[in-house]
């Protein structure tokens, strides 16, 4: 059955780098686009990007462009989000989320990874 | 971008009809049919629940339905449960591949 996996938790400094994986199996991540979603503790859900399936390109929203970073690694069927210059406000659970080309929607969601910045 | 606009809380006393809106622009709700919603309970993924405005994947339940006027698409609830009590969110196309997500609203079952 379709799975998104994604990587444990995470503790980081102020100012390093996170790259978190998330695994798909049960279809080709090249066939859907997969976007990156946060939410910091308490808040609500906010978009970060895509990366499309066939392709690879990828549209960042403007608050993150800059410093995040999605790939795909065909490989291994797994869809990376890697986000540097990291503060305390980066402090949430960053899910995956694909979408079928053209559908608008997230029909499949990765558990969550949890990421705490903090010195 | 902003978050679209959604009350944060709502609730209701089973088996009544309660309805979650979500208001956005001309550049995103009222632009687009692409408006969906999520389903999360705490600590767990979203779900969703509905997609295009008003319909639902195979597995959903038929209480959920969605709707658009204007710039203002909405959820509603009929038949209100217990295990409905979980936040939700909607969604909407933007444009060039950019989405935004509404504020959230924590629905409580009396």
């Amino acid at each position: 059955q379709v799975q998104l996996v994604q990587s444990g938790a995470e503790v980081k400094t102020p100012g390093a780098s996170v790259k978190v994986s998330c695994k798909a199996s049960g279809y080709t991540v090249t066939s859907y686009h997969m976007h990156w979603v946060r939410q910091a503790p308490g808040q609500g859900l906010e978009w970060m990007g895509i990366i499309k399936g066939s392709g690879g390109r990828t549209v960042y929203a403007q608050k993150f462009q800059g410093r995040v970073t999605m790939t795909t690694d065909t490989s291994t069927n797994t869809v990376y989000m890697e986000l540097s210059s990291l503060r305390s406000e980066d402090t949430a659970v960053y899910y995956c989320g694909r979408e079928l080309d053209a559908a608008y929607y997230f029909d499949c969601w990765g558990q969550g990874t949890a990421v705490t910045v903090s010195s | 971008q902003s978050a679209l606009t959604q009350p944060a809380s709502v609730s209701g006393s089973p088996g009544q009809s309660i309805t979650i809106s979500c208001t956005g622009t001309s550049s995103d709700v009222g632009g687009y049919n692409h408006v969906s919603w999520y389903q999360q309970y705490p600590g767990k993924a979203p779900k969703l629940m509905i997609y295009e405005v008003s319909d639902r994947p195979s597995g959903v339940s038929n209480r959920f339905s969605g709707s658009k006027s204007g710039n203002t698409a909405s959820l509603t609830i009929s038949g209100l449960q217990a295990e409905d009590e979980a936040d939700y969110y909607c969604n909407s196309y933007t444009r060039s591949y950019i989405y935004v997500f509404g504020t959230g609203t924590k629905v409580t079952v009396l």
